[in-house]
């Protein structure tokens, strides 16, 4: 079965500085798919970047961003030039490539200081 | 836009109550989830549907059932509610396959 570990369960960052949320994840697939999800605390979902495994480039979204080492299967959030907003609980999330189902991590609260 | 609604954002009910959490979503999606979120845990899925009548158990079916009868509407149900249940539930839908999931704002359900 798949796992996904998020070791730091709260972060904080300085406004307008860089803040990096860790993510590792176990399986035996080569196909998958990896998500960040942020959940500010109006509590809706929201989906943040997505990483397909074949692709060796890193995903990039405006100021987010992900380093993405398949051999190591790591999968690390980097949010560039922190903004209040960016307040939220963030979770990595793993689906294998002929799924539906997605499989999270425990979270990692951020912080955000003005 | 893409809209998922749940009906309730805050819930309280009684030990051995039947509970129906309702999930509507507008997108003509195949595939709805039930999930539930506990702190330090995660998200873990309850239940999946990927059409009309048609479910799998996830991770945790244990205590819940759920209904399909309409594509857009998915229900979770709590046979016999119990305070190990108290927790926030998630609702979720998606195309099939490769699709990303959306989610409703959900329902935090106490249990007394």
């Amino acid at each position: 079965a798949q796992t996904v570990t998020q070791s730091q369960p709260e972060m904080s960052v300085q406004e307008a500085e860089t803040v990096t949320l860790s993510c590792t994840y176990d399986t035996s697939e080569s196909d998958y798919y990896l998500f960040w999800y942020k959940q500010p605390p109006s509590r809706q979902m929201i989906l943040v970047i997505r990483q397909e495994a074949y692709k060796q480039q890193n995903a990039t979204e405006n100021r987010f961003s992900v380093n993405f080492q398949k051999a190591a299967k790591s999968f690390s959030l980097k949010i560039s030039d922190s903004q209040l907003g960016d307040a939220a609980m963030y979770f990595c999330a793993y689906r294998r490539n002929a799924g539906n189902m997605l499989t999270f991590g425990g979270g990692t609260r951020l912080m955000v200081k003005p | 836009d893409v809209k998922v609604t749940q009906s309730s954002r805050y819930l309280v009910k009684r030990t051995g109550e039947k509970v129906f959490l309702e999930c509507v979503q507008d997108m003509d999606h195949e595939n709805m989830f039930w999930y539930r979120q506990d702190p330090g845990l995660g998200l873990r899925l309850i239940y999946f549907s990927y059409d009309v009548k048609m479910k799998e158990k996830g991770d945790i079916p244990e205590g819940y059932s759920v209904s399909r009868e309409k594509k857009e509407r998915f229900s979770l149900i709590l046979e016999s509610a119990s305070t190990n249940q108290t927790s926030m539930y998630l609702c979720a839908s998606s195309f099939p396959l490769t699709q990303p999931q959306h989610f409703g704002d959900g329902t935090r359900l106490s249990i007394l």
